[in-house]
């Protein structure tokens, strides 16, 4: 059973703060995925990682980086965190090895930037 | 570039009725089209997916169908249950990394 777990379920930072968001899956997935979710917009796109140390920009980076040093870990990253980014993020993972594209998601995370 | 939109934004049926959640797509290179599930405070779920040479899918009571020329494909949910109340996303890709673009959700109602 695929596990994709984020390191936190809610987090509240101030404006300015440097925040991280971590995400790993234990099913050695290739591709890994960050989305915002927000009410009307549906999920959008922000970094996507198809390699370890590879990455690239999605719909929506503006304001974000990522980092993925090993195949399990995503790392979405806020430098300077604002109010507009207060969101549910979404991790997501998906293979390679078949011709499916399904990605599982994680349990997402909640960031309130006040 | 690529977009799905979906139509309609909310939809609220009787229980037992049938529910139809329709997407339509720009891109002719898309050859892959995923419906994913999200309950309420639960991450989505990929729940039926159908591929560009195949014209329609059925898993008991779901099914989605595909047309190509017209670039559209629905969802189709028959004798609707209060449990598929539910955010419904569509999305395709043309394989590319394996990105997919979402549509932007459908709230389905049911009402028991």
């Amino acid at each position: 059973d695929v596990k994709v777990t984020q390191s936190s379920r809610y987090l509240v930072k101030r404006t300015g703060e440097k925040v991280f968001l971590e995400c790993v899956q234990d099913m050695d997935h290739e591709n890994m995925f960050w989305y915002r979710q927000d009410p009307g917009l549906g999920l959008r796109l922000i970094y996507f990682s198809y390699d370890v140390k590879m990455k690239e920009k999605g719909d929506i980076p503006e304001g974000y980086s990522v980092s993925r040093e090993k195949k399990e870990r995503f790392s979405l990253i806020l430098e300077s965190a604002s109010t507009n980014q207060t969101s549910m993020y979404l991790c997501a993972s998906s293979s390679n090895r078949v011709f499916r594209y399904e990605q599982y998601f994680g349990p997402g995370t909640r960031l309130t930037v006040t | 570039g690529e977009n799905v939109e979906q139509h309609p934004s909310t939809l609220s049926v009787q229980e037992g009725d049938s529910a139809v959640i329709k997407c339509t797509y720009s891109d002719s290179a898309s050859n892959y089209f995923p419906w994913y599930k999200q309950e309420l405070g639960k991450r989505p779920q990929l729940i039926i997916d159908i591929r560009s040479n195949v014209g329609e899918k059925k898993d008991q009571r779901i099914a989605v169908t595909l047309n190509k020329t017209a670039k559209h494909f629905s969802l189709h949910i028959t004798e609707t249950q209060p449990e598929d109340s539910a955010v419904y996303f569509c999305a395709e890709t043309t394989g590319a990394n394996s990105k997919l673009t979402f549509g932007k959700g459908i709230t389905l109602s049911v009402r028991p």
